[in-house]
């Protein structure tokens, strides 16, 4: 069972704005960095957002990041179906001294 | 450009060992993190283990521990990761991703950046 966790789906038409959240229920992740990647079909994860709110380089803006308390949430603005994918936010557990992943949520763009 | 490429991946049975490859590119290999990620069957993903650019500081997930092995080579810019006494639930697709690390202070953080295309190893009988 991931100390991160996520809906398993989430749903919203094309144009629209979606937000993925991430709960720690571990005390154990404090203020410590979340991360997103988006993983589309058949393909390896690709970084979104690091440190709670930054893009890498080449990630279009209509994807965000933010982080309040033990609660971390990913927005996508401009629905794409280009977008429907697997979501996965992740941190450093500094108790287990190991990296933490959410369960993931599918993204449907209907 | 950034290139990572895993290779190794098999079937193998119960109980046996497999090495892992991820062969480097496009960056300076011997300056980062690297670690090891995989992700079971329709499963999410489960992170293994992160060795320091000089390889003297490894960590494991606890699920690995004591049956998996990281290690690098920066001259071959290549890492490894040798895995032993496998089991079925350590059938996945194995990733290699370049890693970004400061733990030390919190907040700590950790991403991955770049992640290979993966190899699926398969254990059964």
């Amino acid at each position: 069972q991931s100390v991160l966790t996520q809906p398993p789906s989430v749903s919203a038409a094309p144009g629209q704005k979606v937000t993925i959240s991430c709960s720690e229920s571990s005390s154990n992740i404090g203020n410590n960095y979340v991360s997103w990647y988006q993983q589309l079909p058949g393909t390896a994860p690709k970084l979104l957002i690091y440190d709670n709110n930054k893009r890498p380089s080449g990630i279009p803006d209509r994807f965000s990041g933010s982080k309040s308390g033990t609660s971390a949430t990913l927005g996508i603005t401009g629905l794409q179906t280009g977008d429907e994918a697997d979501y996965y936010c992740g941190t450093w557990d500094s108790s287990l001294s190991a990296v933490v992943f959410g369960g993931g949520t599918k993204l449907t763009v209907l | 450009q950034v290139q990572l490429v895993e290779s190794g991946g098999g079937l193998v049975k119960p109980g046996g060992s497999l090495r892992l490859s991820c062969a480097a590119s496009g960056f300076t290999f011997s300056d980062y993190f690297m670690s090891w990620i995989r992700q079971a069957p329709g499963k999410g993903l489960e992170w293994l283990s992160y060795i320091s650019p000089s390889g003297t500081s490894i960590y494991y997930a606890d699920s690995v521990k004591g049956r998996f092995t990281i290690s690098r080579d920066n001259d071959k810019k290549s890492l490894y990761l040798q895995m032993h006494s496998l089991r079925a639930e350590d059938t996945a697709i194995y990733y290699c991703a370049r890693t970004f690390l400061s733990i030390v202070v919190e907040p700590a953080a950790i991403y991955f950046d770049h992640w290979g295309q993966g190899t699926l190893v398969t254990v059964s009988s």
